[in-house]
């Protein structure tokens, strides 16, 4: 089955900086890679995917890029403010119709 | 997106006692899921609600400790059975888009086995 491993588990940046989380996964079959916002005692919110067609996606300050050859693929924040700060998951939808998740990563955007 | 709930958004049980958490979505969708997030820790999925047939479970998940129903296309129930201190965690409904690839997620049952 698929395994979805993220890298790194916490990330610490200045206010103003890029923050750059990377997944790496398995299943070559998995077409589809949701990344998750979770803030403290809330719900896990989309905040961007992509498909195995599209190489790259911006919204705003985030990006997320995929490099389907080497099976990983990374979520890009530009210009980080405090409201960032919250715990960022990855995710691939493998080839039996699920959603792996990475273990997480803690990003603190000190201000 | 749909409107997710759960009900309740937490609770203190007794372990041995068994626990059912609601989820209601404001529209009919196809796929709903049911997963686990332990303290601190990533998502895992329990189960696939079906509706009109048995839930399809994952691998370290059994139907007589999770007991799912789903009724029709805007409602599911998890039961947790039998708890101990082990189960003591946030569990989660999410909705899927027409394939299930695209979820959004309810607000969570936090639950504390004592």
């Amino acid at each position: 089955g698929e395994n979805v491993e993220q890298h790194p588990s916490t990330l610490s940046v200045q206010e103003g900086d890029s923050a750059v989380i990377k997944c790496t996964y398995s299943d070559s079959a998995s077409n589809y890679f949701p990344w998750y916002k979770q803030e403290l005692g809330k719900r896990p919110q989309l905040i961007i995917d992509i498909r195995s067609n599209v190489g790259e996606k911006k919204d705003q300050r985030i990006a997320v890029t995929l490099n389907k050859t080497a099976k990983h693929f990374s979520l890009h924040i530009t210009e980080t403010q405090p409201e960032d700060s919250a715990v960022y998951f990855c995710a691939a939808w493998d080839s039996s119709y699920k959603l792996i998740f990475g273990s997480g990563t803690r990003l603190l955007v000190r201000p | 997106s749909a409107v997710i709930s759960q009900k309740p958004s937490r609770d203190i049980c007794q372990r041995g006692t068994s626990l059912t958490i609601q989820c209601q979505v404001d529209s009919q969708v196809t796929m709903m899921f049911w997963y686990r997030q332990q303290p601190g820790q990533s998502l895992t999925l329990i189960a696939t609600a079906n509706q009109g047939s048995e839930a399809t479970y994952e691998s370290g998940f059994v139907i007589d400790k999770f007991p799912i129903s789903r009724p029709n296309l805007t409602f599911s129930t998890l039961t947790v059975s039998n708890m101990s201190p082990e189960d003591s965690s946030i569990y989660l409904c999410s909705v899927g888009s027409e394939q299930g690839e695209t979820q959004y997620f309810g607000p969570g049952t936090r639950l504390l086995v004592l």
